[in-house]
């Protein structure tokens, strides 16, 4: 199976900064077909980013996704207060479905 | 508006069973596979099961194959999970997932329900 993996772990930040997260996996990732999600506490994760560009429903644009092949980055262009959560990635090119450790971003 | 409705949450003892059910509404339901993703307490994701759109295809994680065993009913849109011989590393929230083709493969997960908590404990 693909192992995903994430950095860093923990991302300390203000209100305002940018925040780049990172997604790496242990073999490529067919047809960029990488997801982000994100997870508030006591929330279900909900998806932010699919086939590694593109935005999904309803998200505002200062969340973009770019990559291919095995390394693959979440940027956050100006962090809001309702941004501080617990961002996933996953592969869904290849059987079976992985996801990556998480990387929490809080309010430094 | 996409919901999705999890239920039959609880307690269990290691080797017992508990049937967890996912009810849909504001979607075609019968034309998109579902999965089900669970998380251990202040743990990751990880997939366990997904059915194709018409019920005829399964997948299962290793960890639970032989285990569990996913199911729908398209006309109560609603999806179920059958776990047996449940152990205490089963512990985790359950989420029901739609997702985003009618088939399992190259389709990633748009939709999540509240998710339902099972605990096997003695």
């Amino acid at each position: 199976e693909i192992v995903l993996t994430q950095s860093p772990g923990t991302l300390s930040l203000s209100p305002g900064e940018r925040a780049t997260l990172s997604c790496r996996a242990s073999q490529s990732v067919s047809n960029s077909y990488l997801a982000w999600y994100q997870q508030k506490p006591g929330q279900a994760p909900g998806l932010l980013i699919y086939a590694a560009s593109s935005r999904a429903t309803g998200i505002p644009d200062r969340f973009s996704g770019s990559g291919s092949g095995t390394d693959f980055t979440l940027t956050i262009s100006r962090l809001e207060s309702e941004d501080f959560a617990v961002y996933y990635c996953q592969q869904y090119g290849t059987s079976p479905f992985t996801f990556g450790p998480g990387t929490k971003v809080d309010i430094k | 508006e996409v919901h999705l409705l999890e239920s039959g949450g609880g307690l269990a003892q290691p080797g017992g069973s508990l049937r967890l059910s996912c009810a849909a509404s504001g979607f075609t339901f019968r034309t998109y596979a579902i999965s089900w993703v669970r998380q251990a307490p202040g743990k990751g994701l990880e997939w366990v099961a997904a059915i194709s759109s018409s019920g005829t295809s399964t997948y299962y994680a290793d960890s639970v194959r032989g285990r569990f065993t996913i199911s729908r009913d398209n006309s109560k849109n609603t999806l179920f999970l059958q776990m047996n011989s449940l152990r205490a590393e089963d512990t985790a929230v359950y989420y029901c997932a739609k997702q985003s083709s009618s088939w399992y493969f190259d389709s990633y997960f748009d939709y999540w329900g509240q998710g339902a908590l099972v605990t096997v404990s003695s």
